[in-house]
């Protein structure tokens, strides 16, 4: 089985649709992250969590909200979905560990969400 | 700031041939640089990363020399396999005491034929 697994694998939704993906782990890890891919621009943050109590904002939150419902889980919300929201999300957790920083990311297998 | 360039893709190569993929960084302090690769359909897998100046971080076949006073870390494999198609992303984690955000390059695709 899948160490970080990712719901829905696709969906099509309308501008102006709320929509949830979701974010599940089985690493134990405590750091959680969201991410968009976009062709040419490589992956950037949307949003990371420490641990449950701990949200943070990363480079293009905006238009973006989350929630950490446990260790395990992470979801992300996109409240009024708009066409240029049409990417592929990908979920990533990791673990500080002893090293500190340079802790390695480990990925879910992405969610492509097209707005029309 | 900080960032990270890679060559452009995509690059085609037959089977057998040797692969260079460039990446080059600006950043602050002494970061950490990693290889990821995504295969069709998958998430980013980790492929390779090295935390200090002249390490070389391998696996797979791969490597990829951190290369301070070029500021580079390019990826180079002998031999190329048809099953090596794939994007790959370079990327770091500056060094800055507190958390360390992972920045990617844009990725480069790799198209290998038999």
């Amino acid at each position: 089985d899948a160490d970080v697994t990712q719901t829905p694998r696709n969906r099509i939704t309308k501008t102006g649709k709320r929509i949830m993906l979701e974010c599940s782990q089985t690493k134990g890890h405590d750091r959680m992250y969201w991410y968009r891919q976009d062709p040419g621009l490589g992956l950037r943050l949307i949003y990371y969590s420490f641990d449950v109590k701990d949200i943070n904002k990363g480079e293009i939150s905006d238009g973006y909200s989350v929630s950490r419902q446990a260790q395990a889980k992470f979801s992300l919300s996109l409240e009024s979905a708009i066409p240029n929201q049409t990417a592929l999300y990908f979920c990533a957790t990791s673990d500080p560990g002893l090293a500190g920083g340079s802790d390695t990311q480990y990925f879910g297998p992405g969610t492509r969400l097209t707005v029309l | 700031g900080n960032s990270v360039t890679q060559m452009e893709g995509p690059v085609t190569l037959s089977e057998e041939a040797f692969l260079t993929i460039n990446c080059t960084y600006t950043a602050t302090g002494y970061p950490s640089l990693f290889w990821y690769v995504q295969y069709p359909g998958e998430g980013l897998q980790l492929l390779l990363k090295a935390t200090k100046a002249d390490d070389k971080g391998s696996n797979k076949g791969f490597e990829a020399t951190y290369r301070k006073e070029t500021t580079s870390f390019h990826l180079e494999k002998g031999s190329v396999q048809v099953s090596d198609s794939a994007v790959y992303f370079c990327a770091l984690i500056p060094f800055s005491g507190g958390y360390n955000k992972l920045i990617f390059g844009a990725g480069t695709r790799l198209a290998v034929h038999p």
